[in-house]
């Protein structure tokens, strides 16, 4: 079953420009991490946010969780093409393995 | 290279048939978990295993089973393949017995024909 829902499904950026994105979850969690897949490879972790914490930096990433609205977004700023890739949230419940959304793709031209 | 091997990378095999997969963890990760994903279902979490017990199930199908050995390693045995069971699968592993930033392998591509 998916926890975490991305928004937009797919985002089309120029170089330099901010990129956005959304995830809403429906239960309670511990934390919520942001994977980076590039396509057809492995999924690389960029950073993980607890419950009890409401904005974290990590580099041109910058992740904020709301967790009374059971949300998060992951701000990239002055986006690269080489950030072009697809971007998943994965939500940890009870300490369990992590339940990933279905994921936002990023297309940043030149 | 992450650390987390998987083999084979590809593997194409009929209807009926049966496979492994073979994971090999990042060197001191305790904590193996395998993902199917599917253009249609996204990231699914399969299994679970901690030092050699298995710990959580996911939406594992009764046809597949999986195992970690005592040196850490970890096999998905895919039975009685359909066509709907290709797709890519992933093998993570991570340091504790709680998520806490996983390591992924980059996958094996099945394709069931």
């Amino acid at each position: 079953s998916q926890q975490g829902e991305e928004d937009p499904q797919a985002l089309s950026i120029q170089e330099g420009e901010n990129a956005t994105m959304n995830c809403s979850y429906k239960t309670s969690i511990n934390n919520l991490q942001w994977y980076r897949q590039n396509s057809g490879r492995g999924l690389v972790h960029l950073i993980l946010i607890r419950s009890n914490e409401r904005e974290k930096h990590s580099g041109r990433l910058r992740v904020t969780l709301d967790t009374s609205k059971k949300s998060s977004s992951l701000l990239i700023t002055a986006s690269r093409a080489a950030d072009t890739a697809s971007y998943f949230c994965a939500t940890d419940q009870a300490g369990t393995a992590l339940i990933f959304g279905k994921g936002t793709t990023l297309s940043v031209s030149s | 290279d992450s650390g987390v091997t998987q083999t084979p990378k590809h593997l194409i095999t009929a209807t009926g048939q049966r496979v492994t997969l073979r994971c090999s963890p990042r060197s001191g990760d305790l904590s193996v978990y395998w993902y199917q994903q599917s253009l249609d279902q996204g990231l699914q979490f399969l299994i679970q295993y901690y030092n050699g017990e298995e710990r959580a199930k996911g939406n594992i199908l009764e046809r597949f089973s999986a195992q970690q050995f005592p040196d850490l390693h970890s096999e998905l045995n895919l039975s009685s393949l359909e066509l709907g069971d290709s797709a890519l699968y992933f093998c993570a592993s991570s340091l504790w017995d709680s998520p806490r930033g996983y390591t992924f392998g980059s996958g094996t591509r099945l394709t069931v024909v």
